[in-house]
């Protein structure tokens, strides 16, 4: 099955700041990864998502790329802000049973 | 308003009692999944449901069952809970699971087995 590695386990940055996370899937074969925030005592969020035939989108502040060939796909946050802070996860599927989930990334930007 | 809905929220019970964990979805999702979560190790699928009926394990089913006989509810069940099966629990539903879609999350219960 899908093993899906995430790095950093832990990142933190200054405000307005760049940050970067980056997983690396095992599955060639999987189409769908998406990306989870969750705040402390909260459900995880999708709050950005790509699919195989795509390389890069963005959402304002918020990108994600992805290198099928490599297999590895990463988030980029630029200008961050103190409300970014939280633990992020990725996780890459070719059906919903078979989602698997990184490990979790916590994000603290400092102001 | 859609959301996946889970009860209860706490929980703190004594190894070997059992007990019930509800899930419910409001937006007509086939696919339903739950999920524990540990420091370190993210989010590992229990179980699964493709629909009505149609339910199979996940990466780490032991000590749980779940059942799914109405499409919006999906709930997990420790017939004998143990230590081990102290967690942070989540509900997840998509609309289809044949291929993947975005997953909505419940809020999360957390358990207690002492």
């Amino acid at each position: 099955g899908e093993n899906v590695e995430q790095h950093p386990s832990t990142l933190s940055v200054q405000e307005g700041d760049s940050a970067v996370i980056k997983c690396t899937y095992s599955d060639s074969a999987s189409n769908y990864f998406p990306w989870y925030k969750q705040e402390l005592g909260k459900r995880p969020q999708l709050i950005i998502d790509i699919r195989s035939n795509v390389g890069e989108k963005k959402d304002q502040r918020i990108a994600v790329t992805l290198n099928k060939t490599a297999k590895h796909f990463s988030l980029h946050i630029t200008e961050t802000q103190p409300e970014d802070s939280a633990v992020y996860f990725c996780a890459a599927s070719k059906y919903a049973n078979d989602m698997r989930f990184g490990a979790g990334t916590r994000l603290t930007v400092k102001p | 308003e859609a959301q996946v809905t889970q009860n209860p929220r706490y929980l703190i019970t004594v190894t070997g009692k059992k007990l019930t964990v509800t899930c419910s979805q409001n937006m007509n999702h086939e696919y339903m999944s739950w999920y524990r979560q540990d420091p370190g190790l993210g989010l590992r699928q229990i179980y699964y449901s493709m629909n009505v009926e149609v339910t199979d394990k996940g990466d780490v089913p032991e000590g749980y069952k779940v059942s799914r006989k109405e499409k919006r509810n999906f709930p997990l069940i420790l017939e004998s809970p143990s230590p081990n099966q102290t967690s942070l629990y989540f509900c997840a539903s998509s609309l289809k699971g044949a291929e993947s879609q975005p997953q909505h999350f419940g809020d999360g219960t957390r358990l207690s087995i002492l």
